[in-house]
């Protein structure tokens, strides 16, 4: 069966680093996301990409965090600068479309930030 | 605002009947989602509504009132398996943008 995936499934860096955080989407699939959850906390919304471009971003989205699809089936989030606060589980997902669609989600990548 | 509520936490018998409800107030609306999140691991689909009434998948069922703001997710014939969260999500009217409630930790019993 088809999966999302994402590597690594931990990265430890320091406060002001640079992250990629890389996801593999389903192959026949068009729409991809990034979602993050804080430990104990809700999944939130970071941002939908369809047609090599963003659809929509969350406020949580800021200058700080870039996406990117580089070739034809890799799907990354960048972080900038990354602060304390950026430690979280984040999760890749994707759809084969938007809306009714279900989204599958990877197995997320733990980011701790020192 | 943007806000969803769920109870945060439910206990029920192995074999027995829960439901979890979900109600949302959106700027939009355009589907309600439920997923399982077992601890540590990634969510699963496990139904979709978007329209009024009941979808049945199985031993899960979800049902929908868009005037009421109001869905719930039906789990019978609990197995040990279903301990896990479950969350509601909306996807908000005409973006692509979803919004997901805190989660109901469900713990089953034997």
């Amino acid at each position: 069966e088809p999966e999302v995936t994402q590597t690594p499934s931990h990265q430890v860096t320091q406060m002001g680093q640079e992250v990629i955080l890389r996801c593999v989407p389903i192959s026949n699939h068009l729409y991809f996301y990034w979602y993050r959850q804080i430990l104990g906390q809700k999944v939130e919304f970071l941002v939908s990409f369809y047609n090599n471009e963003i659809s929509e971003k969350s406020e949580i989205f800021d200058d700080q965090f870039s996406v990117e699809r580089p070739d034809g089936s890799n799907f990354t989030l960048k972080i900038r600068s990354t602060k304390l606060e950026d430690s979280a589980m984040y999760f890749c997902a994707s759809s084969e479309l938007a809306g009714v669609y279900e989204q599958y989600f990877g197995p997320g990548t733990r980011l701790t930030v020192t | 605002g943007q806000n969803i509520d769920q109870p945060t936490e439910m206990t029920a018998t192995e074999g027995a009947i829960v439901q979890i409800n979900c109600t949302y107030q959106t700027s939009g609306f355009n589907g309600l989602f439920w997923y399982q999140q077992h601890a540590g691991e990634a969510p699963t689909f496990l139904s979709y509504n978007v329209l009024d009434g009941l979808e049945e998948k199985g031993r899960f069922s979800s049902f929908l009132s868009r005037s009421k703001g109001y869905s719930y997710l039906l789990l019978k014939e609990l197995q040990m398996k279903d301990s896990a969260s479950y969350l509601c999500a909306v996807r908000d009217g005409g973006t692509y943008k979803y919004i997901f409630g805190t989660g109901t930790r469900l713990k089953v019993l034997a």
